[in-house]
């Protein structure tokens, strides 16, 4: 069955350093997507992708963040200048079609951020 | 912006006894899920239910889009059914994915 695939599980770094998450979404979806949950809070929506440009983003995903697809197949966030408040899990998700219009999206197991 | 509300906050049961879980949201939407988030922090889909009924095995959900609310039913629980239960919905138009602030069960054997 296919699956979102997200590298690496656990990442650790210091303060002000740049860290590029992985994601390689379900190979015949169109939409991607980054969330991230704070340790023991909900899961918060960042930003969606489609056609090689945001579609959507929440106040959270300000200038420290990007997007990227950068071949056919992953789709990475980039977060310039880490901060403590970063620390948390990072969610990739995709779906076939428009997450409005209605379809399942399907969430990779996440990378856990630490920023000491 | 869409306000996503889920209950009970909390939940403990007996190994083998029933339960509901409510999510209510604030606006039209075209997407929900429920997610069951496992003790290793893995977002599992449990059902994509925008409208009607679901079942899949001890689980099933209904969603009445018409007044905003849908409900998860797990019946006969067991102790792997511990963990976190999200409720997301998707507006009607938008990419935008909001999660309620999750239902925590914990099964007692």
């Amino acid at each position: 069955e296919p699956e979102v695939t997200q590298t690496p599980s656990h990442q650790v770094t210091q303060m002000g350093q740049e860290v590029i998450l992985r994601c390689v979404p379900i190979s015949n979806h169109l939409y991607f997507y980054w969330y991230r949950q704070i340790l023991g809070q909900k899961v918060e929506f960042l930003v969606s992708f489609y056609n090689n440009e945001i579609s959507e983003k929440s106040e959270i995903f300000d200038d420290q963040f990007s997007v990227e697809r950068p071949d056919g197949s992953n789709f990475t966030l980039k977060i310039r200048s880490t901060k403590l408040e970063d620390s948390a899990m990072y969610f990739c998700a995709s779906s076939g079609l428009k997450g409005g219009t209605g379809n399942e999206q399907f969430f990779g197991p996440g990378t856990r951020l630490t920023v000491l | 912006g869409i306000q996503v509300e889920q209950s009970p906050p909390d939940l403990i049961l007996q190994e083998g006894a029933n339960s509901t879980l409510r999510c209510n949201f604030s606006d039209s939407v075209n997407n929900l899920q429920w997610f069951h988030q496992n003790p290793w922090g893995q977002l599992i889909n449990l059902f994509y239910i925008p409208s009607g009924t679901k079942q899949n095995g001890r689980l099933s959900a209904t969603t009445v889009a018409t007044e905003r609310y849908s409900l998860l039913y797990i019946s006969s629980s067991q102790t792997t059914d511990s963990g976190v239960y999200f409720c997301a919905v998707a507006y009607t138009g938008g990419f935008k994915t909001i999660f309620g602030a999750g239902t925590r069960l914990f099964v007692k054997a």
